[in-house]
């Protein structure tokens, strides 16, 4: 079994700071990791993804996030936020074997807004 | 892109009358489709897999017979939530998965009264 925790509810931030939203997961076996972003009255969609390769991985605008398997961490950064990434962040994470590998365990998401 | 289209988008029911859900995958096909359920300040949990042609996957402890899940054609699965009951009010969200790629729906709010 999987479990993910986002340590922070919600991040208020100001127009062009960093940021960085939280990641910790434990599971019993190996995992892909990812970031999805639901902006308001919208689905979520995929922002980035950990799968194998090269542990800092990049999104198209501008964020990144870098798996830290000894500290089982998968932290999603941006060094300039600006007030279009306003919305929620969910964390997931799921079995990387065989057929499970789309059964996503999310984390309880992050509510990250950026003011003016 | 891809587009998971979910509806409504909002219901409110009396306690005992059922709930149907529809998602679809309006610009391919989808032969597995899952369900999700999120209570207020919690994660999302995957309820069930939802395959095209064949009896859904549920995860432990959720009832098969109080949510049923029928994905009868390649664009389209529902979940119906029968005889519910305030305890069943949730958020729930469907994913299409399409190549290695999961697009999901903007979700249902249920209200049971």
């Amino acid at each position: 079994a999987q479990s993910v925790t986002q340590l922070d509810s919600q991040v208020p931030v100001f127009e062009e700071a960093p940021v960085e939203l939280r990641c910790n997961y434990s599971s019993s076996v190996s995992v892909y990791l990812f970031w999805y972003v639901q902006y308001p009255n919208q689905g979520l969609q995929l922002l980035l993804k950990y799968l194998s390769g090269s542990t800092l991985v990049e999104s198209i605008n501008g964020f990144e996030a870098e798996f830290n398997k000894s500290q089982t961490s998968f932290h999603l950064r941006k060094p300039s936020v600006h007030i279009s990434d306003t919305a929620e962040y969910f964390c997931a994470v799921s079995p990387n074997s065989g057929g499970s590998n789309y059964k996503l365990t999310f984390g309880k998401g992050t509510l990250l807004t950026v003011n003016p | 892109g891809a587009v998971v289209s979910q509806h409504p988008s909002r219901v409110i029911c009396k306690s005992g009358t059922s709930v149907k859900i529809e998602c679809r995958s309006l610009d391919f096909q989808a032969t597995t489709m899952f369900w999700y359920r999120q209570f207020p300040k919690q994660s999302l949990m995957l309820m069930a897999t939802s395959n095209e042609g064949s009896k859904a996957t549920y995860e432990q402890g959720v009832e098969k017979d109080k949510f049923l899940i029928n994905h009868a054609s390649l664009t389209l699965s529902t979940l119906t939530v029968t005889s519910a009951h305030p305890e069943d009010s949730s958020f729930y969200i469907c994913s299409a998965r399409r190549h290695e790629k999961l697009f999901f729906g903007s979700g249902t709010q249920l209200s049971v009264l």
